[in-house]
């Protein structure tokens, strides 16, 4: 069963062309939701935590927004140094441990 | 925040040798962990590496195979043992931050002839 979904797989925008990127969880106890970046043959950076519905982070191009079942990532305007894989993880206490549970990625590409 | 460190960034390696990674953190950190990332594909957690305790792994992950080590709060290795082709993967180390996020290292891109 698939506890974080993200959509799209992938993302081809044209500079300045906004957009919002979606992560779907299933999982309950909700600790936290991460963002992370990852370019081609590196480790994901990370951007953004997000505890509760309502809450919004941003940074620069990006805005982070979280409900009670999904979060989105929306690119204002992006430009082509944006493209690279993006990643949300859902931490979650299972009952017994702490989990961090990775979605597959939405891989932006943005050109000229 | 914290900047992770790993050795090596890449390597080939012939069926059945071992290999360890070595990974090192900037700040002293309490939970440590190690990934596996298929190309194309997300993060698997393989096991989490506490200071002064045994690794606690993930199910589909045994010590014999990858057995890890964390002698104090800024080091941490993990061995990929017996490898076979099926091993061929980046390996990812991580530290949690203060809010449960995590911080990784750049990977270590291994091959398995």
């Amino acid at each position: 069963e698939d506890q974080v979904t993200q959509s799209p797989e992938a993302l081809r925008l044209q500079e300045g062309e906004s957009s919002s990127l979606n992560c779907s969880y299933t999982v309950s106890g909700l600790r936290g939701l991460f963002w992370y970046r990852q370019d081609p043959g590196k480790g994901p950076e990370f951007l953004f935590t997000l505890y509760s519905a309502g809450e919004e982070k941003e940074k620069e191009r990006l805005k982070a927004t979280l409900t009670k079942k999904e979060s989105f990532l929306h690119i204002t305007a992006p430009k082509p140094e944006d493209s690279a894989t993006y990643l949300c993880a859902v931490h979650w206490w299972s009952g017994t441990a702490s989990k961090l549970t990775f979605g597959t990625g939405t891989r932006l590409q943005v050109t000229l | 925040s914290a900047v992770i460190s790993q050795k090596p960034s890449r390597d080939i390696c012939q069926r059945g040798t071992s290999l360890t990674i070595q990974c090192q953190v900037d700040s002293q950190v309490t939970m440590m962990f190690w990934y596996r990332q298929q190309p194309g594909q997300s993060l698997t957690l393989i096991a989490t590496a506490n200071q002064g305790s045994e690794a606690t792994y993930e199910s589909g992950f045994v010590i014999d195979k990858f057995p890890i080590s964390r002698p104090n709060l800024t080091f941490s290795t993990l061995t990929v043992s017996n490898m076979s082709p099926e091993d061929s993967s980046i390996y990812l180390c991580s530290a949690e931050g203060a809010s449960y996020e995590q911080y990784f290292g750049p990977g270590t891109r291994l091959t398995v002839t």
